[in-house]
């Protein structure tokens, strides 16, 4: 099973500071990996697929790069509605896995 | 819009049945595969099964394979989770989710609440 590894646990920001997310994964994913975002009482969003891809109707302020093992989220001006956990998830191998999270707090 | 609404979820006591189902709306619910990814309290994400569109295709996490059997109906638009031999640690919220590019996740629903105590 791929591991995946995200840090830091907690981001204290502030509005209209960049965000930058990690996600390491125990063995290559190569670029099948996705960021997704949730917020409290909400199901998960898609925000990124196979590495940087945007999904429908996500803004271009999020961006997503990376290969094999390390990959990063970029949020590059934050929004009072960014504040959120967000997690990644690969699907080179089963089964699928998710990282543990990243919690963007506002600072 | 697409839609996905879960039901089914509830208290039972450990080693007892639930029977979780989804009812998919606003797309061509046959033309996609299909997740169950549950959310334990105040935890992280875990995915839980997959099934292809035509049903050929299945796949469970290791903690609920033997356990849990997923199922869909295409005539209904509605996909299904069967769980038994519940445990303690079964508890959360599952989320049924419509599969992106096959293993990723683009449509969630709200979630149904499953509860596993004596």
């Amino acid at each position: 099973e791929i591991v995946l590894t995200q840090s830091p646990a907690t981001l204290s920001l502030s509005p209209g500071e960049r965000a930058t997310l990690s996600c390491r994964a125990s063995q290559s994913v190569s670029s099948y990996l996705a960021w997704y975002q949730q917020k409290p009482g909400q199901a998960p969003r898609l925000l990124i697929y196979d590495v940087s891809n945007r999904a429908t109707g996500i803004p271009a302020r999020f961006s997503g790069s990376g290969s094999g093992t390390d990959f990063t989220l970029t949020i590059s001006s934050l929004e009072p509605e960014d504040f959120a956990v967000y997690y990644c998830q690969q699907r080179n191998s089963s089964p699928l896995t998710f990282g543990g999270g990243t919690k963007v707090e506002i600072k | 819009e697409v839609q996905l609404v879960e039901s089914g979820g509830g208290l039972v006591q450990p080693g007892g049945s639930l029977r979780l189902s989804c009812s998919a709306s606003g797309f061509t619910f046959s033309r996609y595969v299909m997740n169950w990814v549950r959310q334990a309290p105040g935890k992280g994400l875990e995915w839980v099964s997959y099934i292809s569109t035509g049903s050929d295709i299945i796949y469970y996490a290791d903690s609920v394979r033997g356990r849990f059997t997923i199922s869909r109906d295409n005539a209904k638009n509605s996909l299904y989770l069967q769980m038994n031999s519940l445990r303690d640690e079964d508890t959360a919220l599952y989320y049924c989710a419509r599969g992106y590019l096959k293993r990723y996740f683009d449509n969630w629903g709200q979630g149904t609440l499953v509860t596993v105590s004596s």
